[in-house]
């Protein structure tokens, strides 16, 4: 399979401050990213989207940014709360027809 | 919100046992997948659909199987049960691409099964 991987693992930030969760995709191919955000004992949740003819697109309090040069996407939560505490997943896609490939998730966790 | 139900949440049995997983989604969604997932890794794809009476395998080799009769029923289903087995697994739906487009459009999940085969 393709590999998306994310460049940490864990991250912790205080309430009120801003996340940047990464995320590296290997295949050039790929045209359409998601990310999603899984809470415990739930299943993952759509959070945005991006076709690889944008390089951002924004929210309700998130944006996402597509460099397809380096091949790398990122998701920014502003003014993070605890009800952000989950793991976060980016997936790729070749287009109709293809497969979504998903990377090892990022845990992020709100400090009050 | 997606409505995409999984059926048990939870289920513990004995090794050798058969089981099915359900599926049902109320979108119309033509295309269907079964995800597995171990704790706090990434999602592997083991059967998709894309319609009824269509079912593929996935990357992730696995020793279950599905079926489609229904365009809103997706179920999978272990033979006999082994330890291995034991993993969550995640159903997904996903609606039409957007017309004359190659793009696709976003899984929608269940909140899975936790499947432990003792």
């Amino acid at each position: 399979g393709e590999s998306v991987g994310l460049h940490l693992p864990t991250l912790s930030v205080q309430e009120g401050d801003n996340s940047i969760i990464n995320c590296a995709y290997s295949n050039s191919a790929s045209d359409y990213f998601i990310w999603y955000k899984q809470e415990s004992g739930k299943g993952p949740q759509f959070i945005i989207d991006i076709r690889s003819n944008m390089d951002k697109r924004q929210g309700q309090r998130v944006t996402v940014l597509l460099n397809k040069t380096v091949k790398h996407l990122s998701l920014q939560i502003a003014a993070t709360q605890p009800g952000d505490s989950a793991v976060y997943f980016c997936a790729e896609n070749m287009g109709e027809g293809h497969q979504f490939y998903f990377g090892t998730g990022t845990s992020l966790t709100v400090i009050p | 919100e997606a409505d995409i139900y999984q059926t048990p949440r939870y289920l513990v049995i004995g090794t050798g046992k058969k089981i099915t997983l359900e599926c049902s989604q109320t979108m119309g969604h033509d295309k269907m997948y079964w995800y597995q997932q171990d704790p706090g890794m990434e999602l592997h794809l083991i059967h998709y659909s894309y319609g009824v009476n269509s079912t593929e395998k996935g990357d992730l080799s696995s020793e279950s199987t599905v079926s489609r009769i229904r365009t809103e029923h997706f179920p999978l289903t272990l033979e006999s049960a082994r330890p291995s087995h034991t993993s969550q697994y995640l159903c997904a739906s996903s609606g039409p691409g957007q017309a004359q487009s190659s793009y696709n459009s976003p899984l929608h999940f269940g909140n899975g099964t936790r499947l432990t085969v003792t």
